[in-house]
Order: structure tokens, then sequence, then C-alpha cells
């Protein structure tokens, strides 16, 4: 069964600086997508980034950016010029390749708080 | 366009009893989804329906839980009789379609308290 491990319950950053959230997966498929969201307290899950695993190149979203490592079964995501509107819960998610959308495994969520 | 819509926003109730969540997805959305996310954990699949049937319900635990979607737009997701334990963020989330690319919008959820 696959696993998605968010080893940072908590981060802090201060404003305009950058911060990495950590996400590992444990798979044994080599097709796969990897996803990124934003809980807020209004409670409504947002993609923030999605990566296929069949590509190299790292996903990008504004300031938004991926670290996809696939041998190491390591997905981090770098937030850039960090901006208070960008305090929340981030959750690293798995989705297997063919499955559908919704189906997806997700990790315990790091809460991410923007210092101003 | 209209977000996805969930009723109530909060909900307490005592264990034992029964409650009921509704959700309304985005219009024109043949696949809609059930999430429960419990404190401190990431969102679990329940159920996903594709129109009005049932495509995967292998998560949702049938002996008090239940979920219908009677004429493939809104769902109701039912728990009876609850227990402490189900205490715990509900969300539900649409998508154009089942498979493909098309993107997921979620709800606000509903917060379920069992005392």
């Amino acid at each position: 069964a696959q696993t998605v491990t968010q080893s940072q319950p908590e981060m802090s950053v201060q404003e305009a600086e950058t911060v990495t959230l950590s996400c590992t997966y444990d798979t044994s498929e080599s097709d796969y997508y990897l996803f990124w969201y934003k809980q807020p307290p209004s409670r409504q899950m947002i993609l923030v980034i999605r990566q296929e695993a069949y590509k190299q190149q790292n996903a990008t979203e504004n300031r938004f950016s991926v670290n996809f490592q696939k041998a190491a079964k390591s997905f981090s995501l770098k937030i850039s010029d960090s901006q208070l509107g960008d305090a929340a819960m981030y959750f690293c998610a798995y989705r297997r390749y063919g499955g559908s959308q919704g189906n997806l495994i997700f990790g315990k969520g790091t809460k991410l708080s923007v210092k101003p | 366009e209209a977000g996805v819509a969930q009723s109530p926003r909060y909900k307490i109730i005592e264990k034992r009893q029964s409650v009921a969540f509704w959700c309304n997805p985005i219009s024109g959305h043949a696949t809609l989804y059930w999430y429960q996310q419990i404190l401190g954990q990431g969102p679990k699949l329940l159920i996903q329906f594709q129109n009005n049937g049932v495509v995967d319900d292998s998560q949702l635990p049938k002996d008090r839980f239940s979920a219908e979607r009677l004429k493939g737009v809104d769902s109701t997701l039912k728990i009876q009789p609850a227990k402490l334990e189900d205490s715990a963020v509900y969300l539900c989330a649409s998508s154009l379609v089942l498979l493909a690319n098309s993107p997921l919008h979620f709800g606000n959820g509903t917060r379920l308290t069992v005392t």
C-alpha cells in the first residue's frame, strides 16, 4: 500500500523569505502523480502544484516549485517570497496513474506560519 | 462559476444520534467524492460517485455510514448511529470527469463534533 509522510508538523517563515516543506512517499509503482494542497482556515483544499512521475522536470507555479527526487521518493515544496496569505496547512498527496481524480492518499500535513 | 456547496458548516450531536450532510457539486460535474478528515490528519476518501452510480465505496464504514446521489447532482452522506470517533471534518469534492486531468474542486466541509 502507498503511504505519504510529512515529517514537519509545523514550520515558520519570515515574510518575503523562502521555506521548504518536506514530503516522502512509498510506492512500488513507476507511474503516479504527486500533489501539494493548501488548506486555509476556511477548510477548502486548494491545489498548489502537481507533478507527473514520468516527467523529470520539476513543476513550478509562480512562487511555488517542487524538488522531485524519484529514486529517493522525495517531493518537497519550496515557497519563495512568502506572503501572509501563504499561512495554512499544506498536504502532500499521491495518486496512482490511471486512478480517479479524487483517489488521493494524503500525508498528515504541515502547518505553515508566516511572520510579518 | 459557483463552487462546491456544503451544509451545514458545523454540527454537534450526541453519540448514537444520526446526522446528515449535504453537498451540491459544481454544475455539470459528473464525479463527486466524500472525504473524512480527522483532526491532525489528511483527508481520507470515503466514497466516489460517477453521476448517480457508486464507483468505489471500499473505505466507507457501511455499518453506520451511507451516501446517495439519486439524481446525479447533489449528494447526502449520513451517519447512523454516530460514534465519538466520527468527529471530523467531512469534505465534498467534484470533478468534471472521473479520469483524465480535470481539476478537483473542494467545498468548505462540515465540521462534526460527537459528544
